[in-house]
Formats: structure tokens, sequence, C-alpha cells
């Protein structure tokens, strides 16, 4: 069981708006910055968002990140095709005194 | 840009030690405080953070896994390594090695090796 909630599934059409949510604690979410990561099957997990909005390079606008309390989401627009995958959100834990994931959310586009 | 990549046994025997290590290669290591890690995904399940090395020598790991590992750091030879003892079924996983950027209030993985397929049976 993972330390962060995250839906396990969401779905929506080719250039709607998904939003992924993502649920800790004070301990991890409410103290610290998410970061969201991309993993497609077969391949390592790649950062998507860091410090709760911030994207990488290469990461397009489409990706926006947003945190509040003991909460963050992962919003994507004009979805594609290529966005099929599936999402982590991640931070620090000050309990445990590791980085802890979400259970992971499969985005199917229709 | 750092590269990652692990290396070590495919197939570990029930009740025996899995090891793994990466091998740190790029032109420049990552700046500022820092977390050499490791990070396993069991066959269709999410991601599991299993500990940290740091250049000091200060170590983390996951609660649950914590009597059973043990991480070392020789950044002489740019490697850090990864031992998980009394193997179980439930140790097959992906492992990746990782990097975890450190900074006041962000801790995010921002390199991930390739990964690297252990079974336990």
């Amino acid at each position: 069981q993972s330390v962060l909630t995250q839906p396990p599934s969401v779905s929506a059409a080719p250039g709607q708006k998904v939003t992924i949510s993502c649920s800790g604690s004070r301990s991890n979410i409410g103290t610290n910055y998410v970061s969201w990561y991309q993993q497609f099957p077969g391949t390592a997990p790649k950062l998507l968002m860091y410090e709760n909005n911030m994207r990488p390079l290469g990461i397009p606008g489409r990706f926006t990140g947003s945190k509040s309390g003991t909460s963050a989401t992962l919003d994507i627009t004009g979805l594609q095709t290529g966005d099929e995958a599936d999402y982590y959100c991640g931070t620090w834990d000050l309990s445990l005194r590791v980085v802890v994931f979400g259970g992971g959310t499969k985005l199917t586009v229709l | 840009q750092v590269q990652l990549r692990e290396s070590g046994p495919a197939l570990v025997k029930p009740s025996e030690t899995l090891s793994l290590t990466c091998d740190i290669s790029g032109d420049s290591l990552p700046s500022g405080n820092y977390f050499w890690s490791w990070v396993r995904q069991p066959p269709g399940k999410g991601l599991e953070f299993i500990g940290y090395i740091h250049s000091s020598g200060t170590t983390s790991y996951e609660p649950s896994l914590r009597s059973r590992v043990t991480m070392s750091l020789q950044m002489s030879k740019r490697q850090f390594s990864l031992t998980l003892g009394s193997a179980t079924a439930a140790d097959t996983a992906v492992y990746f090695c990782a990097g975890v950027k450190v900074g006041t209030s962000g801790y995010y993985v921002d390199h991930w090796g390739q990964g690297s397929r252990v079974t336990v049976s």
C-alpha cells in the first residue's frame, strides 16, 4: 500500500483535459514539494514536474501541477494519444525520511 | 548530463543476497545536495523507494526493508551499490538506480537508470 494515494485510472478523449490527484498527509505533501513522473510500459520513469509546478526542459506546457495542503494535482490539457502512460506522484516523507510515491495512475486517451 | 546504468544478476535464489551496482557516467556530476538511490517496481505494480546514500556516507532506507538493505558508494569508481539479503519472491522486480535532487523542501528523482530486472526463484 502506497503512502500517497492516486486514482488507479483516468481517461478522457483526445483534446480534452484530465486531472490526476495525489493525496498524502502533513508529514509528506503537507510539508514538501511534489514531483510527478511519466512512465511508458517497459521503460524507466521520466521526471515530468518538480517543486509542485516546475517543468523540466522539454516538457510541454500542456502539463501543469499544483498543490494545496496535503494534496496535489497534475493537469494535462490538449490530450494526445501519446500521453497514454502511467503517472506517479512523489515527495519526501519527514517521518519515514525517504522519498514516497503514489500507487500510480494509468491514463487512457479514448 | 548524468547517465546511470544498473548491472547485476538477473536471477537470485530464495534466501540468497540480491546485489546490484549502478555505474555513473557523464561529463559532470550533479552539484549541490544529491542522494544516490534505488527504486524498485514489482511486475505490474507501482514504484517503491528502497533508500539512498549521500556522498557523506549517510544512508536512509525504507522501513520495511531496513533490516535487509545495505547501500554503499564508491565515487572514485563512480559507482554505488545495493545489497538486499534473504531474498524472497516478493523481491522480484525491476530495480532502478536513481539520483534524487535535494532542495530546501524539494526532493525529486531527476535521473533514472534503464532498470535491471531481477527474479528471485
